[in-house]
């Protein structure tokens, strides 16, 4: 069963606008950890943003805020204020507290932001 | 700032050839893992390693192998490359742990075409 789910394969957005990139999650374990990155077209995943499942505020880092709703099983991505450089794929991933250490991630998202 | 490399972005061999990929990382991290991405899939885990000398199959190890004899190093070996492994590899690390919090760093990726 998929545990990342991204259901927008590709999402535009005006220059300056908010976007919402949408990730839902599937897991029976009490305690993870929910992650997004970036890809830009040159190939590096940069680590946006992360948020606990036992964090009682929603993560903020510039920019990027992650809608948190944990009786829903969503970990949406906001970004304020888009700008050009902000074209590029999103990943959301989750790590669970058990089992194994590495990251399951969603299929992603690519984000285009036009002028 | 954690750094870590990879030796090739870009590489092309031959059907048969063993393929040695690199990943180097400087911040005495405990974990390592090999991730493929393909279009429309994600990651996948192909192989982790939690200490020098150990490693633990992903979710696709079929056809590929692992190396880590020092702390800093992993390698990724093709054993015979084939056609279906033309992909982008990317190699990231953790500081260890079993934290849920432990964020994963990436190299910026090997795209390898298998002829």
């Amino acid at each position: 069963a998929q545990k990342i789910t991204q259901t927008q394969p590709g999402m535009f957005v005006q220059e300056k606008e908010a976007v919402t990139l949408d990730c839902t999650y599937d897991t029976s374990d009490p305690s993870y950890g929910l992650f997004w990155y970036k890809q830009p077209s040159s190939g590096e995943m940069i680590f946006l943003i992360y948020q606990g499942s036992y964090d009682q505020q929603n993560a903020t880092e510039g920019r990027y805020s992650l809608n948190f709703q944990k009786a829903r099983k969503s970990a949406n991505l906001v970004i304020s204020a888009s700008q050009l450089g902000d074209s590029a794929m999103y990943f959301c991933a989750m790590r669970e507290g058990t089992g194994r250490r590495a990251l399951t991630f969603g299929s992603g998202t690519r984000l285009q932001v036009q002028p | 700032d954690v750094k870590v490399t990879q030796s090739s972005r870009y590489l092309v061999k031959r059907t048969g050839e063993k393929v040695f990929l690199e990943c180097v990382q400087d911040m005495d991290h405990e974990n390592m893992f090999w991730y493929r991405q393909d279009p429309g899939l994600g990651l996948r885990l192909i192989y982790f390693s939690y200490d020098v000398k150990m490693k633990e199959k992903g979710d696709i190890p079929e056809g590929y192998s692992v190396s880590r004899e020092k702390k800093e190093r992993f390698s990724l070996i093709l054993e015979s490359a084939s056609t279906n492994q033309t992909s982008m590899y990317l190699c990231a690390s953790t500081i260890g742990g079993i934290e849920y919090t432990d964020t994963q760093y990436f190299g910026p990726g090997t795209r390898l075409t298998v002829l």
